[in-house]
């Protein structure tokens, strides 16, 4: 089975600390991808990689940053946390030219 | 630029009564559609994907259908882990992105 792990389940930080968020995935898949979730706004994309050091911006970039040195590791960074960041966020992967995501647990982020 | 939506919203059943969700999309050129269940406070786990009109997939209770312009998940005689919100997502040809709809969420009675 496939295993992304997410490495926070419950953060708490407070307006403007440096967040990092850090996802593992297990199976070698070369794309990897961070959203965030919210009510009513549904699973929006933040950014994604598509192979070691690569990154492209999704829909929502502004405010965050990412950071792929490995290809297993996918790293997401809020360099100055806001309370409109609060949320649950999500890592997923998968292999490069099928669709199928597969997704983590999740890391829900309180800003305060 | 594509889109997703999913109804209704929320669906409340008994348990034994069964029903469908729908998810109607518009895609420049449908790679796949896929849907997942996620339950409260965790990632979405992948369910079914479907790649063309006619297609058909079933687990257990469920059962994904697809046309040309939506797809269906059938639930037959749901119980109360049956619960969840399921979301629908489709792939286009031209790029690596996934467009969500909203999700339904479903709740299953005793």
């Amino acid at each position: 089975d496939v295993k992304v792990t997410q490495s926070s389940r419950y953060l708490v930080k407070r307006t403007g600390e440096k967040v990092f968020l850090e996802c593992v995935q297990d199976m070698d898949h070369e794309n990897m991808f961070w959203y965030r979730q919210d009510p009513g706004l549904g699973l929006r994309l933040i950014y994604f990689s598509y192979d070691v050091k690569m990154k492209e911006k999704g829909d929502i970039p502004e405010g965050y940053s990412v950071s792929r040195e490995k290809k297993e590791r996918f790293s997401l960074i809020l360099e100055s946390a806001s309370t409109n960041q609060t949320s649950m966020y999500l890592c997923a992967s998968r292999p490069r030219n099928t669709g199928e995501l597969f997704f983590g647990e999740g890391s829900r982020l309180t800003v305060l | 630029e594509d889109q997703v939506t999913q109804s209704p919203e929320a669906l409340r059943l008994q348990e034994g009564e069964s029903s469908s969700l729908n998810c109607s999309y518009t895609v420049s050129g449908l790679r796949g559609l896929f849907w997942y269940r996620q339950d409260p406070g965790k990632g979405p786990e992948f369910l079914f994907t479907l790649y063309s009109a006619g297609e058909e997939k079933e687990k257990e209770r469920l059962k994904a259908t697809l046309t040309k312009k939506e797809s269906f998940l059938h639930i037959t005689a749901p119980k109360p882990e049956d619960s969840a919100t399921y979301l629908c997502a489709v792939a286009n040809n031209a790029g690596n992105m996934l467009t969500f709809g909203g999700g339904t969420r479903l709740m299953v009675k005793p």
